[in-house]
């Protein structure tokens, strides 16, 4: 049963413009939220992330929103540029040691 | 700083073949080691983890296993591979988490593409 879900597998948004992508989760426990960003054949890569006890965490050009009641969180890319073309993964975990995996959004950047 | 290494980068094995990969972080000591594979077009899966020397978890029964010999090294091993083993390999590590003053983010090594024939 996948606790991460991310319902857009693709976006592609314009260069200059914002990219928002989507994430929700379903296990209420979930306190900790992280997106990665991921190119071909690479490994991922630590954007941003978020405890529980913030609705809003910035970092550059990447914030992430947090809203635990309707267990969604998402991240906006301001402005979006050719590098970020990429897959975006975004996770959570409960302190278990685990973090749960959406299948990912392949973001696409157009000149 | 902290930096994790993978190898090989590619292997292409044949089924029934053995698999060794091995994964190595410096910079840090007594790490969290995991395990993870992304088959194409898929989400990551967590396949083993490590709070330490000779300890693993295994989350999803097959024909994989994992060693960890040395507090900053991680093995993922198969005696048999199937077909079903290819995809990319991810090894990750992160400090001792939150109740010990640390974080639940993990870092990610470069990745292992895993062809079997």
């Amino acid at each position: 049963d996948q606790q991460v879900k991310q319902n857009s597998p693709s976006l592609s948004v314009q260069e200059g413009r914002i990219s928002i992508l989507n994430c929700d989760y379903t296990n209420s426990m979930f306190d900790y939220f992280l997106w990665y960003k991921k190119y071909p054949a690479e490994g991922p890569t630590f954007l941003i992330s978020i405890s529980s006890i913030k609705d809003k965490n910035e970092d550059g050009r990447f914030t992430v929103f947090l809203n635990k009641s309707a267990k969604h969180l998402s991240l906006h890319i301001v402005p979006s540029q050719p590098g970020d073309s990429a897959v975006y993964f975004c996770a959570a975990t409960d302190n278990d040691y685990k973090l749960s995996f959406g299948a990912g959004t392949t973001v696409t950047v157009r000149a | 700083s902290q930096t994790i290494h993978q190898w090989p980068a590619t292997l292409v094995q044949p089924v029934g073949s053995p698999l060794s990969l091995e994964c190595t972080v410096e910079g840090t000591s007594n790490p969290n080691l995991y395990w993870y594979r992304q088959a194409a077009g898929r989400g990551l899966q967590l396949l083993f983890y490590s709070v330490g020397i000779g300890q693993i978890s295994s989350e999803v029964p097959q024909n994989l296993s994992a060693s960890r010999p040395q507090d900053r090294q991680f093995i993922l091993s198969s005696k048999k591979l199937l077909l079903s083993d290819s995809g990319f390999y991810l090894c990750a590590w992160s400090s001792r988490g939150r109740l010990a003053g640390g974080t639940d983010t993990q870092y990610f090594g470069p990745g292992t593409r895993l062809t079997v024939l």
